[in-house]
């Protein structure tokens, strides 16, 4: 059964802050990963991480991808208020019907002023 | 993302009660979804769809169904209600390619 583990469950930081959110995984073909930010509603696109693209950067985002140990992390550098979300990592197996994503518990950071 | 809708976006609904959920997609996707959130559990995937003609079950099927209408419409119902069916319910669509787009969210309350 696919497993995609995520920590810490929820976090607390100060604007300014640097934060790493991790997410590691266990499935039979691993096709690829994805973050996304949910803030108040529905989950919004942040990364994807395949075999050929590892690491991926976007302003004060960042992600990585360590296929040996099976995991990633999430970097935010400079936090805002506004990075208040949970963020969700979600990961295919391209053995169990592809297209499918089997998603974390979530990170809930809050970032205060 | 406003190209996937979903109503209603609150519902409040008896045990018991037959509801329906709906979405509908302007994207022009082929793959559409269904999950459902709960606090500290993440998404968990209820039904999907690869083409009008394909629904499969996902990871927590049990007490619910699904209609594909058309490529643009996959209906989520509950047949009966309960109440631990109380829970955020989103939509997603992709295309060939992995990343999936959500709905706004319907938030389910059965009382």
């Amino acid at each position: 059964e696919d497993k995609v583990v995520q920590s810490p469950l929820s976090l607390v930081v100060h604007e300014g802050d640097t934060v790493t959110l991790n997410c590691s995984y266990e499935v039979t073909n691993f096709r690829s990963l994805l973050w996304y930010k949910q803030e108040k509603k529905a989950p919004t696109f942040l990364f994807m991480l395949t075999s050929s693209g590892i690491e991926k950067k976007s302003g004060r985002l960042s992600s990585i991808l360590d296929k040996k140990e099976l995991s990633s992390i999430l970097n935010i550098t400079a936090t805002q208020t506004g990075d208040s979300a949970i963020y969700l990592c979600a990961v295919e197996d391209s053995g169990a019907g592809s297209y499918q994503l089997t998603f974390g518990k979530g990170t809930k950071l809050s970032v205060i002023p | 993302d406003a190209d996937v809708t979903q109503t209603p976006r609150n519902r409040i609904t008896k045990t018991g009660k037959r509801i329906m959920l709906e979405c509908s997609q302007t994207k022009g996707h082929d793959r559409m979804y269904w999950y459902r959130q709960d606090p500290g559990l993440g998404l968990r995937l209820i039904y999907y769809s690869f083409d009008v003609k394909d629904i499969n079950k996902g990871e927590i099927s049990d007490g619910y169904s699904v209609s594909r209408q058309a490529q643009a419409k996959f209906s989520l119902s509950l047949e009966s209600a309960i109440p631990n069916q109380t829970a955020l319910y989103f939509c997603a669509t992709s295309d060939f390619g992995t990343r999936q787009y959500f709905g706004p969210g319907t938030r389910l309350t059965v009382t």
